[in-house]
Protein backbone atom coordinates (compact mmCIF):
# COMPACT_ATOMS: atom_id res chain seq x y z
CA UNK A 1 0.00 0.00 0.00
CA UNK A 2 1.34 3.37 -0.79
CA UNK A 3 1.24 5.88 1.99
CA UNK A 4 -0.17 8.50 -0.16
CA UNK A 5 -2.98 7.80 -1.84
CA UNK A 6 -4.59 10.08 -4.70
CA UNK A 7 -7.71 8.75 -7.31
CA UNK A 8 -6.19 9.46 -10.96
CA UNK A 9 -9.81 10.77 -12.43
CA UNK A 10 -9.85 12.23 -14.90
CA UNK A 11 -12.15 14.23 -13.34
CA UNK A 12 -14.42 16.05 -15.94
CA UNK A 13 -16.10 19.03 -14.93
CA UNK A 14 -18.47 22.02 -16.48
CA UNK A 15 -16.82 25.48 -16.64
CA UNK A 16 -18.11 27.02 -12.81
CA UNK A 17 -18.30 23.94 -10.74
CA UNK A 18 -16.63 23.24 -7.39
CA UNK A 19 -13.96 21.06 -7.67
CA UNK A 20 -12.93 18.51 -4.65
CA UNK A 21 -9.66 16.65 -4.86
CA UNK A 22 -8.61 14.45 -1.98
CA UNK A 23 -6.16 12.53 -0.85
CA UNK A 24 -5.41 9.96 2.01
CA UNK A 25 -2.10 8.84 3.48
CA UNK A 26 -1.21 6.26 6.02
CA UNK A 27 1.93 8.12 7.83
CA UNK A 28 0.97 10.01 11.50
CA UNK A 29 4.44 11.60 10.70
CA UNK A 30 3.12 14.29 8.06
CA UNK A 31 2.25 17.49 9.16
CA UNK A 32 3.13 20.01 6.60
CA UNK A 33 0.80 19.14 3.75
CA UNK A 34 1.16 20.43 -0.01
CA UNK A 35 -0.73 21.01 -3.28
CA UNK A 36 0.55 21.47 -6.66
CA UNK A 37 -0.59 22.09 -10.16
CA UNK A 38 1.02 20.65 -13.23
CA UNK A 39 0.47 21.83 -16.56
CA UNK A 40 1.32 19.42 -19.43
CA UNK A 41 4.55 18.99 -19.67
CA UNK A 42 5.52 21.92 -17.32
CA UNK A 43 7.27 21.13 -13.76
CA UNK A 44 4.72 21.10 -10.84
CA UNK A 45 4.04 24.66 -8.69
CA UNK A 46 2.80 25.31 -5.46
CA UNK A 47 -0.55 26.12 -5.29
CA UNK A 48 -1.08 25.57 -1.23
CA UNK A 49 0.55 24.98 1.99
CA UNK A 50 -0.82 24.13 5.09
CA UNK A 51 0.69 22.68 8.53
CA UNK A 52 -1.29 20.63 10.51
CA UNK A 53 -5.00 20.64 11.00
CA UNK A 54 -7.10 22.78 9.21
CA UNK A 55 -8.11 25.18 6.61
CA UNK A 56 -6.28 27.80 4.45
CA UNK A 57 -8.28 29.96 1.55
CA UNK A 58 -6.57 31.48 -0.88
CA UNK A 59 -8.95 32.81 -3.30
CA UNK A 60 -10.88 30.30 -5.13
CA UNK A 61 -8.47 27.35 -3.60
CA UNK A 62 -9.29 26.28 -0.39
CA UNK A 63 -7.21 23.66 1.54
CA UNK A 64 -8.15 21.66 4.02
CA UNK A 65 -6.43 18.86 6.51
CA UNK A 66 -7.66 16.46 8.76
CA UNK A 67 -4.99 14.48 10.51
CA UNK A 68 -7.30 12.73 12.53
CA UNK A 69 -8.65 10.69 9.50
CA UNK A 70 -5.59 11.01 7.68
CA UNK A 71 -7.25 13.35 4.84
CA UNK A 72 -6.53 16.25 2.92
CA UNK A 73 -8.82 17.76 0.45
CA UNK A 74 -8.30 20.68 -1.76
CA UNK A 75 -11.20 22.74 -3.54
CA UNK A 76 -11.44 24.60 -6.59
CA UNK A 77 -14.76 27.26 -6.73
CA UNK A 78 -15.91 28.58 -9.42
CA UNK A 79 -13.86 26.52 -11.70
CA UNK A 80 -12.18 27.61 -15.17
CA UNK A 81 -11.14 26.00 -17.86
CA UNK A 82 -7.19 27.44 -16.94
CA UNK A 83 -7.48 24.97 -14.26
CA UNK A 84 -7.24 22.18 -16.23
CA UNK A 85 -4.17 20.58 -14.92
CA UNK A 86 -2.84 17.54 -12.83
CA UNK A 87 -3.35 18.06 -9.40
CA UNK A 88 -0.87 16.66 -6.92
CA UNK A 89 -0.61 16.20 -3.14
CA UNK A 90 2.63 16.33 -1.21
CA UNK A 91 3.18 15.99 2.17
CA UNK A 92 6.58 15.38 4.88
CA UNK A 93 7.02 15.03 8.54
CA UNK A 94 10.63 15.49 9.27
CA UNK A 95 11.78 18.23 10.88
CA UNK A 96 15.40 19.41 11.85
CA UNK A 97 17.07 17.45 8.56
CA UNK A 98 16.55 17.19 5.22
CA UNK A 99 12.84 16.69 4.62
CA UNK A 100 11.36 14.18 1.41
CA UNK A 101 8.31 15.36 -0.03
CA UNK A 102 6.15 12.07 -0.44
CA UNK A 103 4.07 12.99 -3.59
CA UNK A 104 0.02 11.42 -4.68
CA UNK A 105 -0.10 10.26 -8.24
CA UNK A 106 -1.66 13.17 -9.19
CA UNK A 107 -5.58 14.04 -10.19
CA UNK A 108 -6.25 14.84 -13.85
CA UNK A 109 -8.74 17.91 -14.13
CA UNK A 110 -10.52 18.92 -16.65
CA UNK A 111 -13.05 22.12 -16.88
CA UNK A 112 -14.91 22.16 -19.81
CA UNK A 113 -16.46 25.35 -21.73
CA UNK B 1 15.32 35.08 -10.75
CA UNK B 2 15.28 32.41 -12.80
CA UNK B 3 14.20 29.84 -10.55
CA UNK B 4 15.55 26.50 -11.11
CA UNK B 5 17.15 25.80 -14.44
CA UNK B 6 17.33 22.41 -15.85
CA UNK B 7 19.10 21.33 -19.18
CA UNK B 8 18.76 19.61 -21.21
CA UNK B 9 14.81 19.76 -21.82
CA UNK B 10 15.11 16.64 -24.14
CA UNK B 11 17.97 13.58 -24.18
CA UNK B 12 17.43 10.42 -25.92
CA UNK B 13 20.80 8.29 -25.09
CA UNK B 14 21.26 4.40 -25.89
CA UNK B 15 22.14 1.91 -23.51
CA UNK B 16 25.05 2.22 -21.36
CA UNK B 17 25.66 5.31 -22.28
CA UNK B 18 26.61 8.35 -19.10
CA UNK B 19 25.06 11.42 -18.74
CA UNK B 20 24.74 14.68 -17.07
CA UNK B 21 21.17 16.75 -15.83
CA UNK B 22 22.19 20.17 -15.16
CA UNK B 23 20.35 21.65 -12.37
CA UNK B 24 20.67 25.38 -11.25
CA UNK B 25 18.99 27.52 -8.69
CA UNK B 26 19.46 31.49 -8.44
CA UNK B 27 17.04 31.71 -4.81
CA UNK B 28 20.06 30.67 -2.44
CA UNK B 29 17.95 27.83 -1.26
CA UNK B 30 20.06 25.41 0.65
CA UNK B 31 17.79 22.60 0.36
CA UNK B 32 17.91 20.90 -3.56
CA UNK B 33 16.21 17.45 -4.64
CA UNK B 34 15.69 15.57 -7.99
CA UNK B 35 12.58 13.63 -8.33
CA UNK B 36 11.56 11.33 -11.28
CA UNK B 37 8.21 11.20 -12.65
CA UNK B 38 6.51 7.57 -13.88
CA UNK B 39 3.11 7.41 -14.95
CA UNK B 40 0.94 5.91 -12.07
CA UNK B 41 3.85 6.52 -10.39
CA UNK B 42 3.79 10.19 -9.22
CA UNK B 43 7.18 11.93 -7.87
CA UNK B 44 9.62 9.68 -6.45
CA UNK B 45 12.90 11.08 -4.78
CA UNK B 46 16.55 10.42 -6.03
CA UNK B 47 18.68 12.49 -4.41
CA UNK B 48 18.54 15.27 -2.15
CA UNK B 49 20.98 17.62 -0.44
CA UNK B 50 20.69 19.86 2.38
CA UNK B 51 23.93 21.93 1.72
CA UNK B 52 26.98 22.62 -0.28
CA UNK B 53 28.96 19.09 0.44
CA UNK B 54 26.02 16.83 2.02
CA UNK B 55 24.21 14.21 -0.08
CA UNK B 56 21.45 11.89 0.54
CA UNK B 57 20.24 9.05 -1.19
CA UNK B 58 16.25 9.25 -1.44
CA UNK B 59 13.84 6.43 -2.06
CA UNK B 60 15.24 5.28 -5.55
CA UNK B 61 18.95 6.17 -6.05
CA UNK B 62 20.79 3.25 -7.94
CA UNK B 63 22.16 4.29 -11.25
CA UNK B 64 21.99 7.97 -10.54
CA UNK B 65 24.78 9.91 -8.46
CA UNK B 66 24.81 13.44 -7.42
CA UNK B 67 27.52 15.60 -5.64
CA UNK B 68 26.95 19.31 -4.83
CA UNK B 69 30.09 21.93 -4.67
CA UNK B 70 27.80 25.03 -4.32
CA UNK B 71 25.28 26.59 -2.90
CA UNK B 72 23.26 26.76 -7.09
CA UNK B 73 24.30 23.54 -8.82
CA UNK B 74 22.92 20.22 -8.52
CA UNK B 75 23.98 17.95 -11.30
CA UNK B 76 22.23 14.19 -11.91
CA UNK B 77 24.83 11.51 -13.23
CA UNK B 78 23.51 8.59 -14.67
CA UNK B 79 26.28 6.16 -14.75
CA UNK B 80 25.38 3.26 -17.19
CA UNK B 81 21.74 4.23 -18.87
CA UNK B 82 18.93 1.61 -18.64
CA UNK B 83 15.72 1.58 -19.96
CA UNK B 84 13.96 1.78 -16.98
CA UNK B 85 15.72 4.87 -16.49
CA UNK B 86 13.25 6.73 -18.59
CA UNK B 87 11.26 9.25 -17.43
CA UNK B 88 10.80 13.05 -16.67
CA UNK B 89 13.43 14.06 -14.10
CA UNK B 90 12.48 17.53 -12.14
CA UNK B 91 15.09 19.42 -9.79
CA UNK B 92 13.55 21.57 -6.81
CA UNK B 93 14.61 23.66 -4.16
CA UNK B 94 13.69 25.16 -0.73
CA UNK B 95 14.54 27.52 1.31
CA UNK B 96 13.28 25.67 4.14
CA UNK B 97 13.70 21.86 4.80
CA UNK B 98 10.06 21.74 5.02
CA UNK B 99 9.48 23.80 2.25
CA UNK B 100 7.34 25.63 5.02
CA UNK B 101 5.89 28.91 3.62
CA UNK B 102 7.15 28.79 -0.01
CA UNK B 103 6.77 25.38 -0.80
CA UNK B 104 9.24 23.75 -3.01
CA UNK B 105 10.29 25.29 -6.20
CA UNK B 106 10.67 22.69 -9.21
CA UNK B 107 12.32 23.07 -12.59
CA UNK B 108 10.62 22.19 -15.91
CA UNK B 109 11.80 19.28 -16.21
CA UNK B 110 14.24 17.39 -18.44
CA UNK B 111 12.58 14.11 -20.43
CA UNK B 112 15.32 11.76 -20.76
CA UNK B 113 14.42 8.31 -23.31
CA UNK B 114 16.60 5.27 -23.24
CA UNK B 115 16.81 3.07 -26.18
Amino acid sequence: QKEVEQDPGPLSVPEGAIVSLNCTYSNSAFQYFMWYRQYSRKGPELLMYTYSSGNKEDGRFTAQVDKSSKYISLFIRDSQPSDSATYLCAMTGHTGTASKLTFGTGTRLQVTL
Amino acid sequence: NAGVTQTPKFQVLKTGQSMTLQCAQDMNHEYMSWYRQDPGMGLRLIHYSVGAGITDQGEVPNGYNVSRSTTEDFPLRLLSAAPSQTSVYFCASSYSNTGRDYGYTFGSGTRLTVV
